[in-house]
């Protein structure tokens, strides 16, 4: 079946660090990827996506390219905020056909940035 | 921006009683689905739901659980006889249309705990 592997956290940088998050994933066809983002308290909000090999997805200054060769999705940013410090979550979309499929998650990754 | 609303926020019940979820999804959206996570751990799938019936079930979802769109607006996750390994934040997600591109919208949880 599906899976998403991301890096265990939690990941303490400073300010204005670069950040990466590693994610990787199996899944049978071609997926779309996501990457999820949960602040304290709230839920699941989409911060980026891409849908086929090669697509880079970006909001907010993170970046994410599809990486067929290597079955990646690392989420990147070069200059990171107190106000990014949330639990990042890595997903996959497999269609079906039905188009109902439910998301594969990774377990999240807990980013904490200090000023 | 329209949003996926769900209530209670937090649910506490006695171990084998029964308890409703509920959600109100994005108005023009036609797929609904509900996931858990239970704590420290990733979110999970456990159904979604088109056309006034399931669509797709994950094996968590067993006969102790029901989904159900009573009205327009609507959508519930039933449990029946709680167990205390129920307790999790659990995630109802909306989205437009049959196209996996498309992103599921996110409620912001309901947390259940079982006593």
């Amino acid at each position: 079946g599906d899976s998403v592997t991301q890096m265990e956290g939690p990941v303490t940088l400073s300010e204005e660090a670069f950040l990466t998050i590693n994610c990787t994933y199996t899944a049978t066809g071609y997926p779309s990827l996501f990457w999820y983002v949960q602040y304290p308290g709230e839920g699941l909000q989409l911060l980026l996506k891409a849908t086929k090999a090669d697509d880079k997805g970006s909001n907010k200054g993170f970046e994410a390219t599809y990486r067929k060769e290597t079955t990646s999705f690392h989420l990147e940013k070069g200059s990171v905020q107190v106000s990014d410090s949330a639990v990042y979550f890595c997903a996959l979309s497999s269609y079906s056909g039905g188009g109902a499929d439910g998301l594969t998650f990774g377990k999240g990754t807990h980013l904490i940035i200090q000023p | 921006e329209p949003e996926v609303t769900q209530t209670p926020s937090h649910q506490v019940t006695q171990m084998g009683q029964e308890v409703i979820l509920r959600c109100v999804p994005i108005s023009n959206h036609l797929y609904f689905y509900w996931y858990r996570q239970i704590l420290g751990q990733k979110v999970e799938f456990l159904v979604s739901f088109y056309n006034n019936e399931i669509s797709e079930k994950s094996e968590i979802f067993d006969d102790q659980f029901s989904v159900e769109r009573p009205d327009g607006s609507n959508f519930t996750l039933k449990i029946r006889s709680t167990k205390l390994e129920d307790s999790a934040m659990y995630f109802c997600a909306s989205r437009v249309q049959v196209d996996s591109n498309q992103p599921q919208h996110f409620g912001d949880g309901t947390r259940l705990s079982i006593l």
